[in-house]
């Protein structure tokens, strides 16, 4: 069955350092990749996606990520982190011939000011 | 502002009670979701629907069950036979059914047994 794995749970880091969620997948087809964000009190949204072409994608507030298509990863980064980017992080894989999208567990970022 | 809403925002069920959980969108989009969230699991699929009058399970199906009776509601109906409710749900859209567009969520609703 295809899962998505993000490698930590939670994350604490100090303003300014620089951020790397691990993203894997299992599915070894061509995939759609998204990387959702939800902040506190705040609906789950978008972040990024990444459907073909450059595997370097930017999205929003200066993530970024990249696909490695023989790593099967698609690994999120950022920087410098800001106090505001505390939130959790999800993962997301969907076939490209299929409907259903597979969600990561999550990883809670906590940023310190 | 466009959007996806859902009711309640905290529910309580007593053992033995159906509840409905209400999701609207004002998106127009055709497909729409429902997920359970769990701590430590992400998220999981519980139902989905493609376009009006047709839905189909997810993979945790069992103990739940939805309608899509209008394009912009989806309610999803958690039964006696859920053993383990207690959970977050989220309710989420699309504009079609292609995996590559991403998906509006609304704020969800928190289900505890009482």
């Amino acid at each position: 069955a295809q899962s998505v794995s993000q490698h930590n749970h939670h994350v604490i880091l100090s303003e300014a350092a620089s951020l790397e969620l691990g993203c894997n997948y299992s599915y070894g087809g061509t995939v759609n990749l998204f990387w959702y964000v939800q902040y506190p009190g705040q609906h789950l949204q978008l972040l990024l996606k990444y459907f073909s072409g450059d595997p370097l994608v930017k999205g929003i507030k200066g993530f970024e990520a990249e696909f490695i298509k023989s790593k099967f990863s698609f690994n999120l980064r950022k920087p410098s982190v800001q106090w505001s980017d505390t939130a959790e992080y999800f993962c997301a894989v969907a076939r490209f011939s299929g409907f259903k999208t597979i969600f990561g567990a999550g990883t809670r970022l906590f940023v310190k000011a | 502002d466009g959007g996806i809403t859902q009711s309640p925002k905290y529910l309580f069920r007593k053992e033995g009670q159906n509840v409905t959980l209400s999701c609207e969108q004002n998106l127009n989009h055709d497909a729409m979701y429902w997920y359970r969230q769990d701590p430590g699991q992400g998220l999981r699929l519980i139902y989905y629907s493609q376009i009006v009058n047709d839905f189909q399970k997810g993979d945790i199906a069992e103990g739940y069950s939805v309608s899509r009776e209008k394009k912009e509601s989806f309610p999803l109906t958690v039964t006696s036979a859920q053993k383990n409710p207690t959970a977050f749900y989220l309710c989420a859209s699309t504009p079609g059914g292609g995996s590559n567009q991403p998906q509006h969520f609304g704020d969800g609703t928190r289900l505890s047994i009482l």
